[in-house]
């Protein structure tokens, strides 16, 4: 079973800065998931990646498979960029193992 | 398309009473899971289906069961529910690895 951890837990940051949150993983991985969670609100999935990097908007996510990390990065955050980030490994037939996710305000 | 859908969206139970959690999905992915998500442990995977007929456990499945008798409904039923498993409940449905989540219900238990 893979062991997916985060960090940090939890992270403050001011409307602007670049935000990157981390993500180590135990054994090799099938596909590596970032996943955005609002408070009260449900999940939706952010990015599903292998290898690489990709983008979309604001958001980057990276991989390395050599080094079991991936990392989350978000340019110019605003407030509505707070959420809970969470990473996961897996996804096919038999479900996901996620980390604990970060908790990310971003103050105006 | 509603993609995946959960009902209730709120519960609250009695220990020792028991209720089904709905789920279905439009989308004809074979993949469906259930989840618990609890303050300090995250996401745990409770029960998972690769496909009509066939289910399996997770990590975190006593006190739950499941069955998928069509590609589209994934229930979860608490048979006597109990106050550990006042959580918050996602069911999943994938294609491929590409996840999509329903809204969630929130249970709790007295």
């Amino acid at each position: 079973k893979n062991e997916v951890e985060q960090s940090p837990q939890n992270l403050t940051a001011q409307e602007g800065e670049f935000i990157t949150i981390n993500c180590s993983y135990s054994v090799g991985i099938s596909a590596l998931h970032w996943l955005q969670q609002h408070p009260g609100g449900g999940i939706v999935s952010l990015f599903m990646l292998s290898s690489g990097k990709k983008k979309h908007g604001r958001l980057i996510a990276t991989i390395n498979i050599q080094e079991k990390h991936s990392s989350l990065h978000i340019t110019a955050s605003h407030p509505r960029d707070s959420a809970v980030y969470i990473c996961a490994d897996g996804g096919g037939a038999d479900g996901l193992t996620f980390g604990k996710g970060t908790h990310l305000i971003i103050q105006p | 398309n509603a993609g995946v859908t959960q009902t209730p969206k709120f519960q609250v139970l009695k220990t020792g009473q028991s209720m089904t959690l709905q789920c279905a999905q439009d989308m004809n992915h074979e993949y469906m899971s259930w989840y618990r998500q609890d303050p300090g442990m995250g996401l745990r995977l409770i029960h998972y289906s690769v496909g009509a007929g066939i289910t399996d456990q997770g990590e975190v499945p006593n006190g739950y069961n499941v069955s998928r008798s069509t590609t589209e409904d994934f229930p979860l039923r608490l048979l006597s529910a109990a106050p550990s498993q006042t959580s918050v409940y996602f069911c999943a449905s994938s294609y491929g690895y590409e996840q999509f989540f329903g809204p969630g219900t929130r249970l709790t238990v007295l």
